[in-house]
């Protein structure tokens, strides 16, 4: 099973909401990531949790906020986001430790930002 | 600077016209390249990994190679179906993680 489990598949907040991105997986991997990803460009890394600890954070905005509860879970907060927030977010793991190994992607949250 | 790029933009191929996607990657130390198939809206699909050079992988009409350089992705025979964003990416190591690098994507349109 190589599934990564993202919801909601679709969310539409105003500039003032709050809300959180959900992802899982049950391959045992220790590497969680999120990328957002714009029409017609490639995924860009926003975070890199390795093994429950945030250890890359691409300069995102506060208004993201990860959070990694256990080795199964990703969350995304979001506050005070702004209309060039919406995006497609994508969640994605891989095995981490030593290895190089290829990592398996969400079918992502559609987040449009009003 | 690591950097990978993909060509062409975009390849719009009949029905059985096989042909071939490029990607070509200047990094400090390769330590994997990873092709993904995207369809609109969805999230990446995972094809290949290629680690050292001359390696190769196939998968159905798919067949995917690696040289110092470059990896090419050939399209055999190819069907509608196999309309898509193919990325590549690499692998390359920051600090404690290991984060993917991708590349802008080749739009592929298989018409019948």
């Amino acid at each position: 099973d190589t599934e990564v489990t993202q919801t909601p598949k679709h969310l539409v907040m105003g500039m003032t909401n709050k809300k959180s991105l959900k992802c899982e997986q049950h391959m045992g991997h220790r590497a969680m990531y999120w990328y957002k990803q714009k029409a017609k460009k490639p995924p860009e890394l926003m975070f890199v949790y390795s093994y429950e600890k945030l250890s890359i954070n691409e300069s995102v905005p506060s208004r993201f906020s990860p959070e990694c509860p256990n080795s199964s879970l990703l969350n995304l907060h979001l506050h005070a986001l702004q209309p060039e927030d919406s995006a497609l977010y994508l969640c994605a793991s891989s095995q981490g430790g030593q290895g190089f190994t290829e990592a398996f992607f969400g079918q992502g949250t559609r987040l449009t930002v009003v | 600077e690591d950097q990978v790029t993909q060509s062409p933009e975009a390849l719009r191929l009949q029905e059985g016209e096989s042909s071939s996607l490029n990607c070509s990657y200047t990094v400090s130390g390769l330590r994997g390249l990873f092709w993904y198939r995207q369809d609109p809206g969805k999230g990446p699909e995972f094809l290949f990994t290629l680690y050292s050079a001359g390696e190769e992988k196939e998968k159905e009409r798919l067949k995917a190679t690696l040289t110092k350089k470059e990896s090419f992705l050939h399209i055999t025979a190819p069907k509608p179906e196999d309309s898509a964003t193919y990325l590549c990416a690499v692998r390359v190591f920051s600090g404690s993680a290991r984060q993917l690098t991708f590349g802008s994507g080749t739009q592929l349109t298989v018409l019948p």
